[in-house]
């Protein structure tokens, strides 16, 4: 079981980024994908939630309006895209599997590698 | 949209146990028993700890426990050892426009 994320990334301000996260192991539609960043020195961060069923989506406050969380059911991938980036923008993005063994939200159970994003004129 | 408040950071020796809390608000910890626990070593991947405040995933070790009092939830860590030095972060459903949050993070020196 493991989630594999698209590689390191550099964009400049106001351009957007989409980041992949392709699963494997596991049956992809039984499974929400969240995603997570951690701007640098700064804690974790959530951002929304997709569900891989239904494609229903939750986003973070903060991210309305500019994020979009999608999937692909037919190559089990998930993907984030962020849209008029700013340099505080600047983090690892990490999609994260809902718990099979719990219906909590806020349960992640397998993580991604993280994606390096680069925000920079 | 709540926050969760932990220590920026705790430390002990090997061998000894450190307590991590999280404090939150009768809205969120102490309303919802779905506290998650995860440790994140730098450049890697979070990793589960602790879910449903109190339930540990397979292969996690039984030093790591997690309970809740009122509106703050704690991981405790027995028999430190010299790799669970680590951040730590709380995390639950907020409810609201933010569903989920994360605590500010504790890091943790085994000294």
């Amino acid at each position: 079981v493991q989630l594999v994320q698209s590689g390191a990334d550099v964009k400049k301000p106001g351009a957007s980024v989409k980041v992949s996260c392709k699963a494997s192991g596991y049956t992809f539609t039984n499974n929400g994908i969240n995603w997570v960043r951690q701007v640098p020195g700064q804690g974790l961060e959530w951002m929304g939630w997709i569900g891989t069923y239904s494609g229903n989506t939750n986003y973070a406050q903060k991210f309305q309006g500019r994020v979009t969380m999608t999937t692909d059911t037919s190559t089990t991938t998930a993907y984030m895209e962020l849209r008029s980036l700013r340099s505080d923008d600047t983090a690892v993005y990490y999609c994260a599997r809902d718990s099979p063994d719990s219906s909590d939200w806020g349960t992640f159970d397998i993580w991604g590698q993280g994606t390096v994003v680069t925000v920079s004129s | 949209q709540s926050a969760l408040t932990q220590p920026r950071s705790v430390s002990g020796s090997p061998g000894q146990s450190v307590i991590i809390s999280c404090t939150g608000t009768s809205s969120d910890v102490g309303d919802y028993k779905s506290v998650s626990w995860y440790q994140h070593h730098p450049d890697k991947a979070p990793k589960l700890l602790i879910f449903g405040v109190s339930k540990r995933p397979s292969g996690v070790p039984d030093r790591f426990s997690g309970s809740q009092s009122g509106n703050t939830a704690s991981l405790t860590i027995s028999g430190l050892q010299a790799e669970d030095e680590a951040d730590y972060y709380c995390c639950l459903y907020a409810g609201g426009y933010t569903f989920v949050i994360f605590g500010g993070g504790t890091q943790l020196t085994v000294l």
